[in-house]
C-alpha cells in the first residue's frame, strides 16, 4: 500500500473557479502535512504546511488536514491561470532530520 | 529571500561514469537531504544527512551513491558508475529543524 495517494490528474477548471485538490495517506504516525508547487521541470515550491489535524489559511489558498480519515485537502480559490502546476502533497513524521513521503502530484490546468 | 541552489543544472553523461551532483543549501539549515523524481513519476527520497554523517538512506541509495560536505556551504551527491536507469532530475533539501524542507531547482541527470 502506497504512504500518500494522490490523484494524478489532469484537472482541467476556469479561470475564478475554486479547485480541490486531496490525499490520503496510510501511515498514523504522519504528524506534518505539506504542500508543495512544481512548475514543469522545476523544483518543488513549499506553499504552505500544516502540522496534525484542522486548517490553515494563506491568501487564495487553505490546507486542510483531518487525521480521523487521513485525509489532506488543498483548496485555491479564486484559481488563476498562474496556479496552473503539478500540486504536491507531502507527509513527515516530524520536522528536522525526517524523509518526506511525497504523492504522484495532481497537474492542475487554469483555463482563461 | 535565501534559496537552495544546484549545480549543474543539466548533465550528461555515459553509462558507467561518475557524476557529482553540487548543492548549496540556505546557510542557516542543519539537515541536508538528497531526493530524485524519475520523469512522470513521484518524488522519492534518497538520503537524508546532519552532522557530518547519513541519517538515513532509502533502498535506492546503494553503494553506487555517496554524499559529502567537503566545506560548511557545499553538499554533494556522487554516483559511481551511472546506469541508464539513474536517469532523473535530482533534488537537493534543506531545513534548520523547525520547518519543512526547502528544495532546490533540480539537476536534471541523463545518462546515455
Amino acid at each position: 500500500q502506497k504512504e500518500v495517494e494522490q490523484d494524478p490528474g489532469p484537472l482541467s477548471v476556469p479561470e475564478g473557479a475554486i479547485v480541490s485538490l486531496n490525499c490520503t495517506y496510510s501511515n498514523s504516525a504522519f504528524q506534518y502535512f505539506m504542500w508543495y508547487r512544481q512548475y514543469s521541470r522545476k523544483g518543488p515550491e513549499l506553499l504552505m504546511y500544516t502540522y496534525s489535524s484542522g486548517n490553515k489559511e494563506d491568501g487564495r489558498f487553505t490546507a486542510q488536514v483531518d487525521k480521523s480519515s487521513k485525509y489532506i485537502s488543498l483548496f485555491i480559490r479564486d484559481s488563476q491561470p498562474s496556479d496552473s502546476a503539478t500540486y504536491l502533497c507531502a507527509s513527515a513524521t516530524n520536522f528536522g532530520n525526517e524523509k518526506l513521503t511525497f504523492g504522484t502530484g495532481t497537474r492542475l490546468t487554469i483555463i482563461p | 529571500e535565501p534559496e537552495v541552489t544546484q549545480t549543474p543544472s543539466h548533465q550528461v553523461t555515459q553509462m558507467g561514469q561518475e557524476v557529482i551532483l553540487r548543492c548549496v543549501p540556505i546557510s542557516n539549515h542543519l539537515y541536508f537531504y538528497w531526493y530524485r523524481q524519475i520523469l512522470g513519476q513521484k518524488v522519492e527520497f534518497l538520503v537524508s544527512f546532519y552532522n557530518n554523517e547519513i541519517s538515513e538512506k532509502s533502498e535506492i541509495f546503494d553503494d553506487q551513491f555517496s554524499v559529502e560536505r567537503p566545506d560548511g556551504s557545499n553538499f554533494t551527491l556522487k554516483i559511481r558508475s551511472t546506469k541508464l536507469e539513474d536517469s532523473a532530475m535530482y533534488f537537493c533539501a534543506g531545513d534548520g529543524g523547525r520547518e519543512t524542507q526547502y528544495f532546490g531547482p533540480g539537476t536534471r541527470l541523463l545518462v546515455l
